[in-house]
């Protein structure tokens, strides 16, 4: 049964560093697929923020792409989030996901999910 | 505003049969690039109700359906439950924006 779960502080001040950790269980992150990580802010939609291959291989949202980092450590089953320069506009509940095919990043639905974690920017 | 579009809400009678749309365009639906549908409930991660169109994952029931023509998709659900009262979101991919693009959602209301 594969599972995911994020970590990391629930509250971030303007213009600091987000950063997240999603921890997989059940699956090898290293036997494929592109990782992902998507939020949702409160009461509103969902947005893609970027997409991590084992190898380290990285596609991003072009909107947030100035401001994130997608990283993968497979020794701890782990793939991360950093966004930067955090303003308002950044508090979400963010998920990591997994897609239902492991042959590309982009043209694939996710399966698995993280339970997801708020994150509130204030000061 | 979401690339995909999609009825802030829809609703029906238990039993009934509804369908939500996604409006795409010439860059993401109408290149080809595959949809994919999400129930959510309050409170819960995105489930994966559609991939690929028309396909449901293990474990869905039949009651729900997707399908594709041109620039938009469809999600059917036949036998409306209580307990399908959610929100729906389309997804695909934009080659213009190269980015994973998710519609605005649809809020079910079952009467």
């Amino acid at each position: 049964q594969v599972q995911l779960q994020e970590s990391g502080p629930g509250l971030v001040k303007p213009s600091e560093t987000l950063s997240l950790t999603c921890t997989v269980s059940g699956y090898s992150i290293s036997s494929g697929y592109y990782w992902a990580w998507i939020r949702q802010p409160p009461g509103k939609g969902l947005e893609w923020i970027g997409s991590v291959y084992h190898s380290g291989s990285t596609f991003y949202n072009l909107s947030l792409k100035s401001r994130v980092i997608i990283s993968v450590d497979t020794s701890k089953n782990q793939f991360s989030l950093k966004l930067s320069s955090v303003t308002a506009a950044d508090t979400a509940v963010y998920y990591c996901a997994r897609p239902h095919s492991y042959s590309n990043w982009n043209d694939v639905g996710f399966d698995y999910w993280g339970q997801g974690t708020l994150v509130t920017v204030s000061s | 505003q979401s690339v995909l579009t999609q009825p802030p809400s829809v609703s029906g009678a238990p039993g009934q049969r509804v369908t939500i749309s996604c409006t795409g365009g010439s860059s993401n639906i109408g290149t080809g690039y595959d949809v994919h549908w999400y129930q959510q409930l309050p409170g819960t991660a995105p489930k994966l109700l559609i991939y690929g169109n028309t396909n449901r994952p293990s474990g869905v029931p039949d009651r729900f359906s997707g399908s594709k023509s041109g620039t938009s998709a469809s999600l059917a659900i036949t036998g409306l439950q209580a307990e399908d009262e959610a929100d729906y979101y389309c997804q695909s991919y934009d080659t213009s924006l190269r980015v994973v693009v998710f519609g605005g959602g649809t809020k079910l209301t079952v009467l």
